[in-house]
């Protein structure tokens, strides 16, 4: 079975600066993707970034950027010039191609952005 | 627009009563899902269908039920047996993870009166 740990319930960043939200996943599967997303106050989802397993290249989306370390089984996000708008809950999630599965949520990262 | 309606935004159950929560979807999505959200506890996975008339328990679908008898809906009953719905829950659809991600309801809070 697939698990997602995020092993920080909340960080602070200073607005403008970077941060570097954690995220650890388990699996044994070969084919998978990996997700991360945004929940404002309002309590929507919305989608940040994702990343294909099979993709060497960390993928990027403006300020957002991931450092997949496929080894370690490593998937963090990091939000560079950080804005007010960006203090969210954030989920990061996988999912394997193959069966049709699920996705998989870790429990998220509170991100209070200071002015 | 296309996206999804989840109705009512607030609901409030008395004691050993069925509440439905309603959702819609114009998406022409396949696959539906029912996420709960507690504090501290991130999206876990109520029940998920992936075609009309078939659907799958989740990690949690004790004391929940859905059914799925067109494409565009798949309501959520809370039932008597599940003694701690207050909860927020999401819908969720897709067609295709890989290029085309969850999207998400705007979610109901259920409390208990």
């Amino acid at each position: 079975a697939q698990t997602v740990t995020q092993s920080q319930p909340e960080m602070s960043v200073q607005e403008a600066e970077t941060v570097t939200l954690s995220c650890t996943y388990d699996t044994s599967e070969s084919d998978y993707y990996l997700f991360w997303y945004k929940q404002p106050p309002s309590r929507q989802m919305i989608l940040v970034i994702r990343q294909e397993a099979y993709k060497q290249q960390n993928a990027t989306e403006n300020r957002f950027s991931v450092n997949f370390q496929k080894a370690a089984k490593s998937f963090s996000l990091k939000i560079s010039d950080s804005q007010l708008g960006d203090a969210a809950m954030y989920f990061c999630a996988s999912f394997h191609s193959s069966g049709n599965t699920p996705l998989v949520f870790g429990k998220g990262t509170r991100l209070s952005v200071i002015a | 627009d296309g996206g999804i309606t989840q109705s009512p935004k607030y609901l409030f159950r008395k004691e050993g009563q069925n509440v439905t929560l309603s959702c819609e979807q114009n998406l022409n999505h396949d696959a539906m899902y029912w996420y709960r959200q507690d504090p501290g506890q991130g999206l876990r996975l109520i029940y998920y269908s992936q075609i009309v008339n078939d659907f799958q328990k989740g990690d949690i679908a004790e004391g929940y039920s859905v059914s799925r008898e067109k494409k565009e809906s798949f309501p959520l009953t809370v039932t008597s047996a599940q003694k701690n719905p207050t909860a927020f829950y999401l819908c969720a659809s897709d067609r295709d993870r890989v290029y085309q991600p969850q999207h998400f309801g705007d979610g109901t809070r259920l409390s208990i009166l």
